[in-house]
């Protein structure tokens, strides 16, 4: 079936390490984001890409970085220059026409000890 | 700027109709969307309204938009206990380029009790 599958579902961090989370998808979707959840907050967009090779910043892309070397990937990695990482984090796709609805994986919960 | 507001919880009980509500601010958004998340989880898409309808009719779930008070609602009819999770409300600026950037509220959480 088609999805999106983002992995690790729970991760644990020390502080000053870097991790990266995955995301999939065989949707053949051009576009791909990232979103981080906090609680009793709506989502804010990380990260997004339209096409392999190319992404743009979201409204809080400071201590993150990407990279869509395949259309089926985006991984994102959570630097320890992310002063606050603990977060869900959510991968989404969609296609870049009308009205482009945006398809979620079951989200990477990451926290920091 | 753009937002997106909703009430944070909302208790109905079983069998009884909800109805969820949301204010935006971008009044050239294209597109409107409902979105459920239930714990633990992704968000999966219900349904959507292109802008220039007034209501979409989708078996239990009736979305409604009010264009010029900025105002998009969701009605489930027959609640069931299924339906408990977080709705979130999002919109799509105008300035589509093949980024489909939504803009979601905070989720209004629905409990549904006997």
């Amino acid at each position: 079936d088609g999805g999106i599958t983002q992995s690790p579902k729970y991760l644990f961090r020390k502080e000053g390490q870097n991790v990266t989370l995955s995301c999939e998808q065989n949707l053949n979707h051009d576009a791909m984001y990232w979103y981080r959840q906090d609680p009793g907050q709506g989502l804010r967009l990380i990260y997004y890409s339209h096409i392999v090779n190319d992404f743009q910043k979201g409204d809080i892309a400071e201590g993150y970085s990407v990279s869509r070397e395949k259309k089926e990937s985006f991984p994102l990695t959570v630097t320890s220059a992310q002063k606050n990482p603990t977060a869900f984090y959510l991968c989404a796709s969609s296609l870049t026409s009308p009205p482009g609805e945006l398809f979620f994986g079951e989200g990477s919960r990451l926290t920091v000890l | 700027g753009e937002d997106v507001e909703q009430s944070l919880f909302l208790s109905v009980r079983e069998g009884d109709s909800s109805v969820i509500n949301c204010t935006y601010t971008d009044s050239s958004s294209t597109y409107l969307y409902w979105y459920k998340q239930e714990p633990g989880a992704g968000l999966q898409l219900l349904t959507y309204i292109f802008s220039n309808m007034d209501m979409k009719q989708d078996q239990r779930l009736t979305v409604l938009l009010n264009k010029k008070d900025k105002h998009l609602s969701l009605r489930i009819a027959d609640t069931q206990t299924g339906d408990s999770a977080i709705y979130f409300c999002a919109e799509s600026p105008a300035d589509y380029s093949g980024y489909n950037k939504l803009i979601f509220g905070a989720g209004t959480r629905l409990a549904v009790h006997p």
